[in-house]
């Protein structure tokens, strides 16, 4: 399996510009999972999906963000307006079991750079 | 709020010496996962421990839950340059909350 997808890798973007950012879970995986990660705040979830499906985004930070799942095998994360502070890593996670609690393995992407001028 | 707090945070040692990394907080868990996560790739889980008093090895890797389930050690026997990296622990119960990491460097 090739894994979890992310694109694009890197992104430098001004400030103001809308920002998009996609995943493709790994086949059969019921959730999946959008993080943001920086230096100062570390790891943080900031929406997770089951089975399509959005069940928890308490951890998008304001309106600017959006996420949708169309389908079992996409999912885009959007940023709009963008501004210097959302710059961090973006990852994306998916896991086989229904549910974002338990025990299950999440399997991470690359990651994608984002970097708001 | 559940958090986890992590220490070290940095830890800088040679190859061959033993280290342990902590993950501490005032909350009950139920279960408790560590990864690892090398520069410019995603963290990769390394274990879950399920049960206060847990201790579950992984090659030179032995990690630790604590009796009360409000802790987790990992403890690493002669390290390697292989073993750097960011170390988080996490918890899945009501909210996914992850550590802020030990950020671990073996000197060759």
């Amino acid at each position: 399996d090739a894994g979890v997808i992310q694109s694009p890798r890197h992104e430098v973007t001004e400030m103001g510009q809308e920002v998009t950012l996609r995943c493709k879970p790994i086949s059969g995986h019921n959730s999946l999972f959008w993080y943001r990660q920086t230096m100062m705040r570390g790891l943080e979830l900031l929406i997770y999906f089951n089975n399509n499906v959005p069940i928890d985004d308490s951890g998008m930070p304001e309106d600017r963000f959006s996420a949708k799942m169309p389908n079992a095998s996409f999912s885009t994360l959007k940023i709009q307006p963008s501004e210097p502070r959302d710059s961090a890593v973006y990852f994306c996670a998916s896991s086989l079991k229904g549910s974002g609690r338990g025990t299950d393995t999440q399997y991470f992407g690359p990651g994608t750079r984002l970097t708001v001028l | 709020t559940q958090l986890l707090e992590q220490s070290p945070q940095f830890l800088s040692i040679q190859e061959g010496e033993n280290l342990t990394v902590y993950c501490n907080s005032s909350s009950v868990f139920s279960s408790l996962q560590w990864y690892r996560q090398e520069p410019g790739e995603g963290p990769v889980l390394l274990v879950t421990v399920v049960t206060g008093g847990e201790v579950k090895k992984l090659k030179r890797l032995t990690f630790q839950f604590g009796d009360a389930r409000k802790d987790s050690s990992l403890h690493i026997t002669a390290a390697q340059p292989g073993d750097t990296g960011l170390y988080l622990c996490a918890t899945r119960d009501d909210k996914i909350i992850f550590g802020k990491g030990t950020r671990l460097h073996i000197l060759p």
